[in-house]
């Protein structure tokens, strides 16, 4: 199967703008979808499709593609924005997830 | 509002089979337009697909998994499960369930999880 990757940690400072990126060949094919998750609790979508946020996701959240590589775009870093952040997509086998982005907000 | 809940054993032996329920609450899993599916993080790693349903019975799974891997629906309880067999310490994971749909695969809502230890 395919793979998915993304760079293991990031850092952003309070109100900066930070990409978390995500690369894999699948990403030709299909949309990624990013997840944020907290410690102790089970992911949330942010992100899915070309660029559409849930119900309750603030705007600062937008995702873009490009080639083989899907990027997760926060204009406006939060200190609630502190987090691990996943990617995954459709591939030809199922479905991969990335191996995840650290987030820390300064 | 859909929500999802996982309920099971949280210690399983090894070499035995784990079998984990999710009640889908909200919503039914007959009105179509959305697969279910099973997901797993390991203590401290990433998310690993382990495969997904439709009401109907169709089933796919992770390739790595397969083997080992039973998803099963139940319409009339609003329940789709997951038996997971011959179980090793490798096993050890946090245990989501969650929606999906297609085909662009998104999963959303997911369930709180469930921490299924393998020990004897």
């Amino acid at each position: 199967s395919s793979e998915l990757t993304q760079d293991p940690a990031v850092s952003v400072a309070l109100g900066q703008t930070v990409r978390i990126t995500c690369q894999g060949d699948s990403l030709r094919s299909y949309y990624a979808s990013w997840y944020q998750q907290k410690p102790g609790q089970a992911p949330v979508l942010v992100i899915y499709g070309k660029n559409n946020r849930p119900s309750g996701i603030p705007d600062r959240f937008s995702g873009s593609s490009s080639g083989n590589t899907a990027s997760l775009t926060i204009t406006g870093a939060q200190a609630e924005d502190e987090a691990d952040y996943y990617c995954n997509s459709r591939d030809s086998s199922g479905v991969v997830f990335g191996g995840g982005t650290k987030l820390t907000v300064l | 509002q859909v929500q999802l809940q996982e309920s099971g054993p949280g210690l399983v032996k090894p070499s035995q089979t784990l079998s984990l329920t999710c009640t889908v609450s909200g919503g039914s899993i007959s009105s179509g337009g959305y697969y279910w599916s099973w997901i797993r993080q390991h203590p401290g790693k990433g998310l690993e697909w382990i495969g997904y349903i439709y009401y109907s019975g169709s089933t796919y799974y992770n390739p790595s998994l397969k083997s080992r891997v039973t998803i099963s629906v139940d319409t009339s309880k609003n329940q789709f499960s997951l038996k997971l067999s011959s179980v090793t310490a490798a096993d050890t994971a946090v245990y989501y369930c969650a929606r999906v749909a297609r085909p662009s695969i998104w999963f959303d809502p997911w369930g709180q999880g469930t921490l299924v230890t393998v020990s004897s």
